[in-house]
């Protein structure tokens, strides 16, 4: 299996409503992201964990939160969000992590998030 | 600052004409790695080359090739013979260590379309 995952292909929320996006990978890697992409912009960094543990938080809001249940899954669970949060939401993972050179990272499909 | 930079907004060619896309790059570090990846519309980003900044030999790929010019800090991307399948969007990307880990710097990418 050398793909990443993404569930739901597209989610459509309330401002009042939770939900989560799953990431999932089994190529073993030990590296998983959150990358946020409005239209016509670049994927923005919002999360890395490496070995499980969170090793980056690009100050994302706190309606925002990460979990990491084991190496090949990933979760983003989503609460009280805004309109302006609509995006695409993109998972990726990659070999290695710190200083090791395995570091190009396999994105998912990703998610498409409207928040009405 | 860590900063990629790719000043054309939307290219268009015709079908079988060349076309090179442009990505300067900024970064203090001595080692680092750059990235290009495409994006058709479908969304997935997908991986097309890693290059190290200790490796500054060009790349064939079929088609695809890339001149990494550290002197100009420069890596841009030729297509030849463009094809209709390679209208997609195309990122170049900066990735470097941080002190909290890595991280992976978009640029604002270029829109290519190919006409028949």
């Amino acid at each position: 299996d050398t793909e990443v995952t993404q569930t739901p292909k597209h989610l459509v929320m309330g401002m009042t409503n939770k939900k989560s996006l799953k990431c999932e990978q089994h190529m073993g890697h030990r590296a998983m992201y959150w990358y946020k992409q409005k239209a016509k912009k670049p994927p923005e960094l919002m999360f890395v964990y490496s070995y499980e543990k969170l090793s980056i938080n690009e100050s994302v809001p706190s309606r925002f939160s990460p979990e990491c249940p084991n190496s090949s899954l990933l979760n983003l669970h989503l609460h009280a969000l805004q309109p302006e949060d609509s995006a695409l939401y993109l998972c990726a993972s990659s070999p290695g992590s710190g200083t090791s050179v395995n570091n190009e990272q396999f994105f998912g499909p990703g998610t498409r998030l409207t928040v009405l | 600052a860590q900063k990629v930079t790719q000043a054309q907004t939307e290219i268009s060619v015709v079908e079988k004409e060349d076309v090179t896309l442009d990505c300067v790059y900024e970064t203090r570090d001595t080692t680092y790695y750059l990235f290009w990846y495409k994006q058709p519309p479908s969304g997935e980003l997908v991986f097309l080359i890693r290059r190290n900044s200790f490796d500054e030999q060009n790349e064939i790929s079929g088609r695809y090739s890339w001149n990494f010019q550290k002197s100009t800090s420069s890596f841009n991307f030729t297509i030849t013979a463009s094809q209709v399948v390679d209208s997609a969007v195309y990122f170049c990307a900066l990735f470097f260590l941080t002190n909290s880990g890595y991280a992976l710097n978009f640029g604002k990418g270029t829109s290519l379309l190919v006409t028949p």
